[in-house]
């Protein structure tokens, strides 16, 4: 059964900062990797959609990588700003029966 | 990216009664839709998965008889939630694909359901 771990489970910095949010998952047999957004009683906003042949994704001051083999995905935010503050939730995509599993994610503060 | 459109945005019923949510994919045709569940402060929970025209497989400790999902069509399906109580209250979220067009999943904004 697949399992997907999010550290750190929250994280509050002074704006500005390089941040790293760290996503594992038990089973590397996964399609795509998918990093989104969650404000707080809002639907999701997606981020960087990674394909399981591919190693990085880059948006902006974002930049997520795979490593397949090793069951681990950063997302990498640079000069974090006070509008990052968010929930971040990471998702692998199951092969065999197309399900989407989520990480519990990280709850992000950026202090101003 | 495609759209996902999910409604009611929010909806407050009473103990007791039903709530139907409706998942419609905008501009594709969902070959399979999921539905998800999330309590404050949690992630987002799996609760079922439904290809058109079939019968939804439902995860583990998820009352089929009690989260009723209909997917009759390449754009639209349902959950009903049956008998509603309090502890029902939460946001649910679908999601849908067409694995043979896209690469990921698009999602719903979700429903705040909230029962009293």
């Amino acid at each position: 059964k697949q399992e997907v771990t999010q550290i750190p489970a929250a994280l509050s910095v002074p704006e500005g900062e390089n941040l790293v949010l760290n996503c594992s998952f038990t089973d590397s047999a996964i399609y795509n990797l998918q990093w989104f957004r969650q404000d707080p009683g809002k639907g999701l906003t997606s981020l960087l959609l990674i394909q399981s042949s591919q190693r990085e994704q880059t948006s902006g001051r974002l930049n997520a990588s795979l490593d397949k083999s090793s069951g681990r995905s950063t997302l990498y935010i640079a000069a974090s700003q006070p509008g990052d503050s968010a929930t971040y939730l990471c998702a692998v995509y199951m092969n065999r029966d197309d399900k989407i599993i989520f990480g519990k994610g990280t709850r992000l503060h950026i202090l101003p | 990216g495609a759209v996902v459109s999910q409604h009611p945005s929010w909806v407050i019923c009473k103990s007791g009664t039903s709530v139907k949510i409706e998942c419609r994919s905008l501009d594709f045709q969902a070959t399979t839709m999921f539905w998800y569940r999330q309590f404050p402060k949690q992630s987002l929970m799996l609760m079922a998965t439904s290809n058109e025209g079939s019968k939804a497989t439902y995860e583990q400790g998820v009352e089929k008889d009690k989260f009723l999902i209909n997917h009759a069509s390449l754009t639209l399906s349902t959950l009903t939630v049956t008998s509603a109580h309090p502890e029902d209250s939460s946001f649910y979220i679908c999601s849908a694909r067409d694995r043979a067009h896209y690469t990921e999943a698009f999602f719903g904004q979700g429903t705040r359901l909230t029962v009293v």
